[in-house]
């Protein structure tokens, strides 16, 4: 079966600072991929980067980079020089090559930035 | 480029009528996917349409069904409403194509329905 785990209900960071969210997963598909999101008090899911089980390096997108770790199973969120409007609820999902191709979610971590 | 829309965007039923909610996919887009995320949660996974076909359902009874059309707009429609149902249903679209296991989802702002 397939999971996400995210284990840090809250956390918090000053302004400017980075801040790591963690995210670890579980499947035996060899073909998945592992999302972000982030979800403000607005309710829409807001994508933030993708990596690829076969991808070789780390992804990045601007401010956000994915610390992915295969033998451990994790994808680590990290965010640099955080913003006020970073606060939110961001949620780690993976995707499986099972043919219904669904999203799997972990129950999300709430960051609030610190000014 | 239009982003993936949902109406409407606030809903209150009482316990036993039914509901439609609409979705409208991002350009291009063929295949969407709907989620119940309740308060505090993560989202759920309902069920997908791909090319107007259901392809592949989460464990979520058969009063929750759902349709897709030919310019892959979506309806999701619950029949005798529940206080259980009451949550955010979010729509997802993604360009998926036969043979590639993940695609990136995007999400519609979502309808937050209340059971009464």
């Amino acid at each position: 079966a397939q999971k996400i785990t995210q284990t840090q209900p809250g956390m918090f960071v000053q302004e400017k600072e980075a801040v790591t969210l963690d995210c670890t997963y579980d499947t035996s598909d060899p073909s998945y991929g592992l999302f972000w999101y982030k979800q403000p008090s607005s309710g829409e899911m807001i994508f933030l980067i993708y990596q690829g089980s076969y991808d070789q390096q780390n992804a990045t997108e601007g401010r956000y980079s994915l610390n992915f770790q295969k033998a451990r199973k994790s994808a680590n969120l990290v965010i640099s020089a955080s913003q006020l409007g970073d606060s939110a609820m961001y949620f780690c999902a993976m995707s499986v090559d099972s043919g219904t191709y669904k999203y799997i979610f972990g129950t999300g971590t709430r960051l609030k930035v610190l000014a | 480029e239009t982003g993936v829309t949902q109406s409407p965007t606030h809903l209150i039923k009482t316990r036993g009528q039914q509901v439609t909610l609409r979705c409208s996919s991002q350009s291009g887009h063929n295949t969407v996917s709907w989620y119940q995320q309740a308060l505090g949660q993560g989202p759920q996974f309902i069920f997908q349409y791909y090319r107007e076909e259901e392809n592949g359902r989460g464990n979520f009874p058969p009063r929750f069904s759902g349709l897709q059309f030919p310019n892959y707009s979506s309806e999701l429609n619950v029949n005798a409403l529940e206080l259980d149902d009451s949550a955010l249903y979010l729509c997802a679209s993604s360009p998926k194509g036969r043979g590639r296991a993940v695609y990136t989802q995007y999400f519609g702002p979502g309808t937050r329905l209340t059971v009464l």
